[in-house]
């Protein structure tokens, strides 16, 4: 098993510049999640995903949309990058509310 | 808002040596309190949880205590090794009971360094 797979690793983008992260796990879990990571802050929730054709808001979702077509696929979308936006994102998935997370391998994001 | 506080950002001892570290959270439902580490250029991995009705757990060098009275848990790893160095993250749920999600309060991690 590949467990939770993220692409890219890197990107960067100029201001106002839209793109979007791919995450696939091939673990059959129902929920999914995206974080990001920023020095001293932490992981904080942006968006996350009960099951498929599902999406909710978490701490900080401003500035980033999502979709879940696909139980194993989690798409995280910038539509008009901003600097406040460079940061490394990390996908995780679980199996159940109360189970383990497992983490992608994170991409790395900066917007000039 | 819900907040865990983690303490020290960095700690740096000698091999053989214990390191502990330590959390505070504001929420008092929270029930699940999981520990991860994050090595260079990966993603968090889960070491050890515990859950509120637990005060103690171990798994070998590694052990994590929780006081729900005071609202803190801490990480404790005895003899480290140099491969022991990494960030740890504390983090505390309310664990998805009654149907809540697990949304994790991620603490703002601790740089462990182990000098051989």
């Amino acid at each position: 098993n590949a467990g939770v797979t993220q692409t890219p690793k890197f990107r960067v983008l100029k201001t106002g510049q839209s793109m979007t992260l791919l995450c696939a796990q091939d673990m059959n879990h129902e929920y999914m999640y995206w974080y990001r990571q920023d020095p001293g802050m932490g992981l904080r929730l942006i968006h996350y995903s009960v099951g498929e054709g599902t999406t909710a808001k978490g701490e900080v979702p401003d500035g980033y949309n999502v979709s879940r077509l696909k139980k194993q696929n989690f798409l995280l979308g910038l539509e008009s990058a901003a600097p406040s936006q460079t940061s490394v994102y990390f996908c995780a998935s679980s199996y159940s509310t109360s189970g383990t997370l497992f983490f992608g391998p994170g991409t790395r994001l900066t917007v000039l | 808002g819900e907040n865990v506080e983690q303490h020290p950002s960095t700690l740096s001892v000698q091999e053989g040596d214990s390191a502990v570290i330590k959390c505070t959270y504001s929420d008092s439902a929270s029930n699940y309190f999981p520990w991860y580490k994050q090595e260079l250029g990966k993603g968090p991995q889960l070491i050890i949880d515990i859950r509120s009705n637990v005060g103690e757990k171990k798994d070998q060098r590694i052990a994590v205590t929780l006081n729900k009275t005071a609202k803190h848990f801490s990480l404790h790893i005895t003899e480290t090794q140099p491969e022991d160095s990494a960030v740890y993250f504390c983090a505390a749920s309310r664990g998805g009971y009654g149907g809540a999600t697990n949304k994790l309060i991620f603490g703002t991690g601790t740089l462990l360094a182990v000098q051989p």
